[in-house]
């Protein structure tokens, strides 16, 4: 079975810290791993995916198969970084259905 | 993205009442996917269609059926509600896109209480 772990449900740190929210998968093979994000009020969206290994406000995720992880990181945390965070895994073969994890709901304090 | 609504975006309904879910999108997805959101749960798969008459169940589809009646729509139905069905419900079409990775594009939710 394919699983998304984010062990952290809620996370704060001062504003420009550095954040890390972290995510572990279970899956044998090569999945898609992804970062969707939710501001206050609005939809969810991608934030980013690891096959384009991009940086996105500020933010870095690498996948690293040894560990099964895939946590996402800011050196310098922003007040409009504080939203709900959820890692995804899509496994290929399967129409890529997509595992969210639980979320991490990340408040930057002022 | 603004391409992809859900009506309604809030209803509140009765035990044992049928109740349906509508979204549309305009940008020419072929896969559309019905999640629901709860505290705690994070995001569940309900059921998706890659094509029109193709559908597929997903974690938790008992209690759920959908309808692809066009590739822009996608309707998830509650045949007789219960309040443990209370929660977010989300759209979210993708491409079908072998060569890339596939984004899913969720529309605003609608949040469903069953009394």
């Amino acid at each position: 079975a394919q699983r998304v772990t984010q062990p952290e449900k809620l996370l704060s740190v001062f504003k420009g810290a550095p954040v890390e929210l972290k995510c572990n998968y279970s899956y044998s093979g090569s999945p898609e791993l992804f970062w969707y994000v939710q501001y206050s009020r609005q939809r969810l969206q991608l934030l980013l995916r690891h096959i384009s290994r991009e940086s996105i406000k500020g933010f870095t995720a690498d996948l690293n198969k040894g560990e099964t992880s895939f946590h996402l990181k800011k050196p310098f945390a922003q007040e409009e970084d504080s939203a709900m965070y959820y890692c995804a895994l899509s496994v290929p073969g399967t129409g890529n259905q997509f595992y969210f994890g639980t979320g991490t709901s990340l408040t930057v304090i002022p | 993205d603004a391409d992809v609504t859900q009506t309604p975006r809030n209803r509140i309904t009765k035990t044992g009442k049928r109740i349906m879910l509508e979204c549309s999108q305009t940008k020419g997805h072929d896969r559309m996917y019905w999640y629901r959101q709860d505290p705690g749960l994070g995001l569940q798969l309900i059921y998706y269609s890659f094509d029109v008459k193709d559908i597929n169940k997903g974690e938790i589809s008992d209690g759920y059926s959908v309808s692809r009646q066009a590739q822009a729509k996608f309707s998830l139905s509650l045949e007789s509600a219960i309040p443990n069905q209370t929660a977010l419900y989300f759209c979210a079409p993708s491409f079908n896109m072998i060569a890339e990775s596939n984004e899913q594009f969720f529309g605003p939710g609608t949040r469903l209480t069953v009394l």
